[in-house]
């Protein structure tokens, strides 16, 4: 099993660019989520989804955008980029919404110029 | 609201515990957890308790719980430089599931 996987590792963008951020996870995991994590903020999510077809917002959704046609991608769309989005994101997946444990992906570390 | 909280830096020399504490508002809580995040890496499980739990042993890692003072603690016996990470704090909130994250405790190990 690859885990969970996130393309890409670093990106740059200008402000007001649009840009996807993917995610696959091949455990067949119900449970996805986004994540940002920021210096003194430690990790905040943005949004979730507890299966295909329903997504919900998470503490800090403004700005994005998610979408899951399938159990395996929950790619993360962030409109019209703006400095304060840069971050690192991170993806994670598991079984359900109560399990236990999270498998995290190693992360995008993005930057909006 | 709830609120999870740990100190944000502990440095600790080779071969010596290191204990990283962790405190918590949410009396509902249900299960506690401790991921670790080594540099430019993704956060890894290392160990959960439930609340009906004192305390949790896995090789080098022990795990306190204090309900009474809604307490949780990490040891890691015999440090090493392996695990020089961030340690995070995470409590699953009782009435409505969701999880909430400490900042993360920096480890160092000094050689």
């Amino acid at each position: 099993n690859a885990g969970v996987t996130q393309t890409p590792k670093f990106q740059v963008l200008k402000t007001g660019q649009s840009m996807t951020l993917q995610c696959a996870q091949d455990m067949n995991h119900e449970y996805m989520s986004w994540y940002r994590q920021d210096p003194g903020m430690g990790l905040r999510l943005i949004h979730y989804s507890v299966g295909a077809g329903i997504t919900d917002q998470g503490e800090v959704p403004n700005g994005y955008n998610v979408s899951r046609s399938t159990t395996e991608d929950f790619p993360l769309r962030l409109l019209s980029a703006a400095p304060s989005q840069t971050s690192v994101y991170f993806c994670a997946s598991s079984y359900s919404l109560e399990y236990n444990e999270q498998f995290f992906g190693p992360g995008t570390r993005l930057t909006v110029l | 609201g709830e609120d999870v909280e740990q100190s944000l830096f502990l440095s600790v020399r080779e071969g010596d515990s290191s204990v990283i504490n962790c405190t918590y508002t949410d009396s509902s809580s249900t299960y506690l957890y401790w991921y670790k995040q080594e540099p430019g890496a993704g956060l890894q499980l290392l160990t959960y308790i439930f609340s009906n739990m004192d305390m949790k042993q896995d090789q080098r890692l022990t795990v306190l719980l204090n309900k009474k003072d809604k307490h949780l603690s990490l040891r890691i016996a015999d440090t090493q430089t392996g695990d020089s990470a961030i340690y995070f704090c995470a409590v699953r909130a009782g009435n409505n599931r969701k999880l909430i994250w400490g900042l993360g405790t920096s480890l160092a190990v000094n050689p």
